[in-house]
């Protein structure tokens, strides 16, 4: 267990209204991902940290913003939800040792946008 | 940029059947290789990863891969599956140097499905 939560962990949600997503570690781990999960597609990363205040994009980041204020939370925001970002969000840890290292992921969060 | 190619969206099969997952990568750099398993309704976890050394590897389950680097493929094999296998497998990669945030680049998955 990699002592990592998301919250909520289902939401529903209407078009245009703003979104956020909480993902909580408690190792003090440096790295954190967000993916969303879509049937045929896999997990795309949609934004990662690399320490306070360090974050990059990924692959899908148009439409998300994140923010990281302490270690241990990495929070992901959707400034207007469309429904195509109707997925499954999770929250991913690497403990920072190398590209070899195991990510841990999160329970998810399931996301309705109507 | 590394790319990861699931062969098999979805593969159904019979209880106590041998199985096998084809993953093949594409990558200008060394990369490392893992395979992720998630369960109906819950995150990811590891199944196994190759680092180095020998190509087959053994992981959780009675789950074991080949890494061939000259077909740049990581196939998951087992030999003998039951119903609680059921479940989406992952393959990915991380670049093994150079400032990559040690991301992970996934496939689409695998349905795997064990039928009694």
């Amino acid at each position: 267990d990699a002592g990592i939560t998301q919250s909520p962990r289902h939401k529903v949600t209407e078009t245009g209204t703003p979104v956020t997503l909480r993902c909580h570690q408690t190792e003090n781990h440096r790295y954190m991902y967000w993916y969303r999960q879509d049937p045929g597609h896999g997990l795309r990363l949609i934004h990662y940290s690399y320490g306070v205040k360090d974050t990059d994009k990924g692959e899908v980041s148009d439409g998300y913003s994140v923010s990281r204020s302490k270690t241990e939370d990495f929070l992901l925001t959707l400034e207007s939800a469309t429904s195509s970002q109707t997925s499954v969000y999770f929250c991913a840890i690497n403990p920072g040792q190398g590209p070899q290292e195991t990510q841990y992921f999160g329970p998810g969060t399931r996301l309705l946008v109507l | 940029a590394q790319s990861v190619t699931q062969l098999d969206s979805q593969v159904p099969v019979f209880e106590e059947a041998p199985v096998e997952l084809r993953c093949n990568y594409s990558s200008s750099v060394s990369v490392y290789l893992f395979w992720y398993v998630q369960y109906p309704n819950q995150g990811l976890q590891l199944l196994l990863k190759y680092l180095s050394g020998s190509t087959l590897v053994k992981g959780i389950n009675g789950f074991e891969a080949e890494f061939n680097k000259s077909q740049t493929s990581f196939h998951l094999r087992k030999p003998s599956v039951h119903i609680s296998d059921t479940a989406e497998y992952f393959c990915a990669v991380s670049v093994t140097s150079g400032g990559s945030n040690y991301k992970l680049t996934f496939g689409k998955g695998t349905l795997l499905t064990v039928n009694p």
